[in-house]
């Protein structure tokens, strides 16, 4: 199947400051990412829908101005958890649409941990 | 899109066919009904989809009811490595994310 990747997989960082997480389809085109957060024994959770070349859309509840959202070509898409606390430590996963397959596929996802 | 129930958790036998139930029973024509898992600490990963015919993969088969409201994830010949949550997803178009559910935990034991 086609890969995402997503860089880094497992990232410490101290409160206040920001971290940027890489997804990228590796074998394929995607004009549509999505961002998904996922905490300890819970489902995914959607959080934005990255579109190239035009603003993300968020969904209810996540701030937009906390959780950057860049997708600058078809084939990567970044978030940023700008001045992360540690209630934004969490298991971020990126998937992207192929959509010659009608297809989602996910990264291997990114542990967050705020001291 | 359609909601969908899933058992909370199942366990099978090494070596033995492990069957993953869905009902689905507001799933609209236009749906598609697919599949996904999820391993310990790692993203999902895409099993198989189908809209009303039987579908089969080399992961698993997936079996749709004529009616459609319901379907079985089927993996011929479970082993330790497909211990995972798996999540049964009805959605109209892969365009869009997927909303995840609670998904059936499934535990294979040796």
């Amino acid at each position: 199947g086609a890969v995402v990747s997503q860089h880094p997989s497992r990232v410490i960082c101290k409160s206040g400051t920001s971290v940027k997480i890489e997804c990228r389809s590796l074998d394929f085109q995607a004009t549509t990412m999505f961002w998904y957060r996922q905490f300890p024994k819970q489902s995914l959770m959607l959080m934005a829908t990255s579109n190239e070349g035009s603003k993300a859309t968020y969904e209810q509840g996540v701030e937009k101005d906390k959780f950057l959202i860049n997708h600058a070509s078809l084939t990567l898409s970044t978030l940023t958890v700008t001045s992360a606390h540690p209630e934004d430590s969490s298991f971020y996963i990126c998937s992207a649409t192929d959509h010659l397959k009608n297809e989602q596929f996910f990264g291997p996802g990114t542990r967050l941990t705020v001291l | 899109d359609a909601k969908t129930t899933q058992p909370t958790s199942m366990d099978c036998a090494e070596g033995r066919a492990a069957n993953l139930p869905c009902n689905h029973s507001t799933i609209s024509g236009n749906e598609y009904v697919y599949w996904y898992r999820q391993i310990h600490s790692q993203g999902p990963q895409y099993i198989i989809h189908g809209l009303k015919n039987n579908e089969t993969n080399e992961m698993a088969s997936l079996i749709i009811t004529e009616d459609r409201k319901s379907s079985t994830l089927i993996l011929p010949h479970a082993t330790l490595r497909d211990t995972a949550v798996y999540y049964c997803i009805v959605r109209d178009t892969g365009r869009r994310a997927l909303t995840f559910g609670s998904g059936t935990r499934l535990q294979v034991q040796p």
